[in-house]
């Protein structure tokens, strides 16, 4: 079992739907949890931090993490085509983070 | 605003070329890393470093090498490139203890190589 395990999509959506993207993982010594955004031919860039369990909300996104069952998400509302990208999520182990392959998300106007 | 520099965005080098990828960082990180990014595999960790002249590798460090010898420059090279080290490689930083107060990396642009 890879210690991180994330659909890689692509997932499809219309303008001004809720998404959800998710994570698992094995590793219970997980503290920190992220998620970055990616658009295409850039690099990754940090959009949620969470630590622990619970519910952290910026803005449209909503990172969620559930340590019992080892599962994060990260819920966009009234998503936006400008939202269309690839979305990692990550967590750390020691110094360096492990990150999920990535969900493609396409958002139509 | 750049904080990660990688020098190069695009880099075609042929087979048993000995390659350099540089990157700089100006936020005064401790901490670096290289990871190569493929289609359906990922971000794979080749190599980090945690200090000047200290590296680890990581999941993937075969065919690859990498130098610290100040702190904001972390080189990756590429004894003898082959076609399968082909890749997007991105360069990250970031401070020490990473997580703790929400501190993830900042990622460089990326560099797409090419060995034919």
């Amino acid at each position: 079992q890879k210690e991180v395990e994330q659909d890689p999509g692509p997932l499809s959506v219309p303008e001004g739907a809720i998404v959800s993207l998710n994570c698992t993982y094995s590793n219970s010594a997980f503290q920190y949890f992220m998620w970055y955004r990616q658009y295409s031919r850039k690099g990754p860039e940090l959009l949620m931090y969470t630590y622990s369990s619970g519910n952290k909300e910026d803005g449209r996104f909503t990172a969620q993490v559930d340590k019992s069952s080892k599962y994060i998400s990260l819920f966009i509302r009234d998503s936006q085509p400008s939202d269309s990208a690839t979305y990692l999520c990550a967590m750390t182990k020691r110094t360096a983070l492990i990150f999920g392959k990535g969900t493609t998300l396409s958002v139509s106007s | 605003d750049v904080k990660v520099t990688q020098s190069s965005r695009y880099l075609v080098k042929r087979t048993g070329e000995k390659v350099f990828l540089e990157c700089v960082q100006d936020m005064d990180h401790e901490n670096m890393f290289w990871y190569r990014q493929d289609p359906g595999l990922g971000l794979r960790l080749i190599y980090f470093s945690y200090d000047v002249k200290m590296k680890e590798k990581g999941d993937i460090p075969e065919g690859y090498s990498v130098s610290r010898e100040k702190k904001e420059r972390f080189s990756l090279i590429l004894e003898s490139a082959s076609t399968n080290q082909t890749s997007m490689y991105l360069c990250a930083s970031s401070q020490l203890g990473t997580g703790e107060g929400g501190y993830g990396y900042t990622f460089g642009s990326g560099t797409r190589l090419t060995v034919v």
